[in-house]
């Protein structure tokens, strides 16, 4: 069964210093991962999204991630954290179906929380 | 583009009470997903649909819960005899086409709370 797992429920950053947040998946078949954050009381923003296209991909606001595929990884990060990226940061792998298809309905992590401080 | 709308966007009701959310998706967004967020945890995935068909729902849609999407546009989702444990973000994705590709855009969910 696919599964994500985020490394780190909270990450506290100061303004102007880079972002690191962890994710590692498990899927057997080439999974389609994304990452999406969520401002309180609000729906989810996508990011950014893999799909086999190209290991390194850049998303909005300044982020990238990479997928690795021999450690099971797909981290997010940033350069240089601004303070309006404080938000709960998802990290999504769709579903696939046992013949290696898909239903696109996607699975979440648990989340981590970034927390800028000026 | 005006993007998925959900309504309510609060809902405080009674236990025992019915309850039902309306999603309108992207407009031509053929697929229509609905989500259940609890407090710290991320959405788990409820129900999809591809057009008018309901195609998959989650060991987590009790019979209580029961969505539909007439026309294959807006959806409902109604959950009868409200409990406790019901209270959540529900949140309503859509999206184009069918690949595992395809992003979903959400909505901002509807938030109900269950006294």
């Amino acid at each position: 069964a696919q599964s994500v797992t985020q490394l780190d429920s909270h990450v506290s950053v100061s303004e102007g210093t880079p972002v690191l947040l962890r994710c590692n998946y498990s899927s057997s078949y080439s999974p389609s991962l994304f990452w999406y954050v969520q401002h309180p009381n609000k729906g989810l923003q996508l990011l950014l999204k893999y799909t086999s296209a190209a290991t390194l991909v850049k998303g909005i606001n300044g982020f990238e991630a990479e997928f690795k595929k021999s450690e099971t990884s797909f981290h997010l990060t940033k350069p240089s954290a601004h303070m309006s990226d404080a938000a709960e940061y998802f990290c999504v792998v769709s579903e696939e179906l046992n013949y290696g298809g898909s239903q696109g309905n996607l699975i979440f992590g648990k989340g981590t929380k970034l927390s800028v401080k000026p | 583009d005006t993007g998925v709308s959900q309504n309510p966007r609060h809902k405080i009701t009674k236990r025992g009470q019915n309850v039902t959310f309306r999603c309108d998706p992207i407009s031509e967004h053929n697929r229509l997903y609905w989500y259940r967020q609890t407090l710290g945890q991320g959405p788990e995935f409820l129900t999809y649909f591809q057009n008018e068909a309901q195609l998959e729902k989650s060991r987590l849609l009790s019979d209580r819960f029961s969505a539909e999407r007439p026309k294959g546009s807006f959806s409902t989702l109604e959950i009868q005899r409200t409990e406790q444990g019901d209270s959540a973000m529900y949140l309503c994705a859509s999206s184009l086409g069918s690949g595992s590709n395809q992003p979903q855009h959400f909505g901002d969910g509807t938030r109900l709370s269950i006294l």
